[in-house]
Formats: C-alpha cells, sequence, structure tokens
C-alpha cells in the first residue's frame, strides 16, 4: 500500500534553520491530511492539518502546504529547534471514512545545535 | 492534558496464545481505534469502534482479532491465537471529531511479542 510516500527516511537540519519534509500521495479522494510528529517510545502527536480546500496552514513554527496538482504535501519547520528531534508522519485521509488514516513511512528529523 | 492510556507496555507471548491489549481512551472521546506498527514498518489502521459497534476495519483485521468496550471507560484489542506475524506495536487512539479525520489522540503503545 503505497498511497501516501515519504520518499526522505531521514533529515538533519542545523538548528535555527529551515527544515523542510515532504510527502506525497496518490489517493485523489483523500480530503484531508496531517502530521505527527513521533519520539522514541511514544504515541504519534498531532502537529497540524490541513484540509484539501486550502493550500496552506500555519501554527506558529510550523506550516503545511498543500499542492492538489501534484499531489504533494509538505511540512516547514521554522527555525528549527533540536527538540524538534523526531519522526515525523505524514498522513491522510477521506471525509467518509473518519478516523482512518493512511500513513507515511515516516521522516526521522534531526536538529543538530 | 488528557491522554490515552495502554497497558501493558510490553507483552510477550507465546504463539497460539489469546491476548488482551487494554486502552483507556480520553473520557469525552466517543471515537476509538487501533493502529499497528510493525518494526521498519508503516503505521497501518486496524480498526474504528463507534457507538458499540464496527465502524471500519481493515484487512489485517480479521476473525483472529475482536474489540470491546467492556465498560464506561475500556477498550481492548483481543487477538485469539497469536501468529509470528502480529509482533508489532499496537496504538489505541481515540478523537471527540465526529468520527472525522481531525486529529486522533494516540496512547504510548503496547509493544507485543509473538515467540
Amino acid at each position: 500500500d503505497q498511497q501516501v510516500k515519504q520518499n526522505s527516511p531521514s533529515l538533519s537540519v542545523q538548528e535555527g534553520r529551515i527544515s523542510i519534509l515532504n510527502c506525497d500521495y496518490t489517493n485523489s479522494m483523500f480530503d484531508y491530511f496531517l502530521w505527527y510528529k513521533k519520539y522514541p517510545a511514544e504515541g504519534p502527536t498531532f502537529l497540524i492539518s490541513i484540509s484539501s480546500i486550502k493550500d496552506k496552514n500555519e501554527d506558529g513554527r510550523f506550516t503545511v502546504f498543500l499542492n492538489k496538482s501534484a499531489k504533494h504535501l509538505s511540512l516547514h519547520i521554522v527555525p528549527s529547534q533540536p527538540g524538534d528531534s523526531a519522526v515525523y508522519f505524514c498522513a491522510a485521509s477521506n471525509y467518509n471514512q473518519g478516523g482512518k488514516l493512511i500513513f507515511g513511512q515516516g521522516t526521522e528529523l534531526s536538529v543538530k545545535p | 492534558e488528557p491522554e490515552v492510556t495502554q497497558t501493558p507496555s510490553h507483552q510477550v507471548t507465546q504463539m497460539g496464545q489469546e491476548v488482551i491489549l487494554r486502552c483507556v481512551p480520553i473520557s469525552n472521546h466517543l471515537y476509538f481505534y487501533w493502529y499497528r506498527q510493525i518494526l521498519g514498518q508503516k503505521v497501518e489502521f486496524l480498526v474504528s469502534f463507534y457507538n458499540n459497534e464496527i465502524s471500519e476495519k481493515s484487512e489485517i483485521f480479521d476473525d483472529q482479532f475482536s474489540v470491546e468496550r467492556p465498560d464506561g471507560s475500556n477498550f481492548t484489542l483481543k487477538i485469539r491465537s497469536t501468529k509470528l506475524e502480529d509482533s508489532a506495536m499496537y496504538f489505541c487512539a481515540s478523537s471527540d471529531g465526529l468520527g472525522r479525520a481531525e486529529k486522533l489522540f494516540f496512547g504510548s503503545g503496547t509493544q507485543l511479542s509473538v515467540l
């Protein structure tokens, strides 16, 4: 099942710089997209989401961009902090399927001081 | 901050044995889920539960799996006869978002090891 793909398994960024995490999807029925952050030995934690009727959503240091024509979304973290180091999962859903999320493989972000 | 709690954090069992994984969702949430993550693989949806019945289930959730809300606070996942390939981290989640794709709150997971 490759409906949601995160092609970069890892990303290393210097503290204070921008982190850009990417996600691609194939199912055009998806209409809601979310980013989750996961620390070791913890469950995924909701970070930010975007509906397919928007192309951008911002929450503090976190911004998600959605390009529906390209079936691509990205998460920008500015400025990156060492505490942001975690695995980031992109997830997608269809409005009619409620909390059934389809996850990507995750990208491990490392923010170095 | 309210949280989803899962017990036990680790469970080791012999192949063929029954296991019950337990979860206490956030108290005012109405929608409950189980997901799992096999080591090195994606987090996968197993089942959603609302109003005391299964709303949706994945192909993984076969007859060996069942869910129950035995009282007003607990939500359980039972695997009747465990297989080696059931070894995974199992996450419980809950939401109040009318069952839509609102943010799910996940527990810390139960690591199930089937020997």
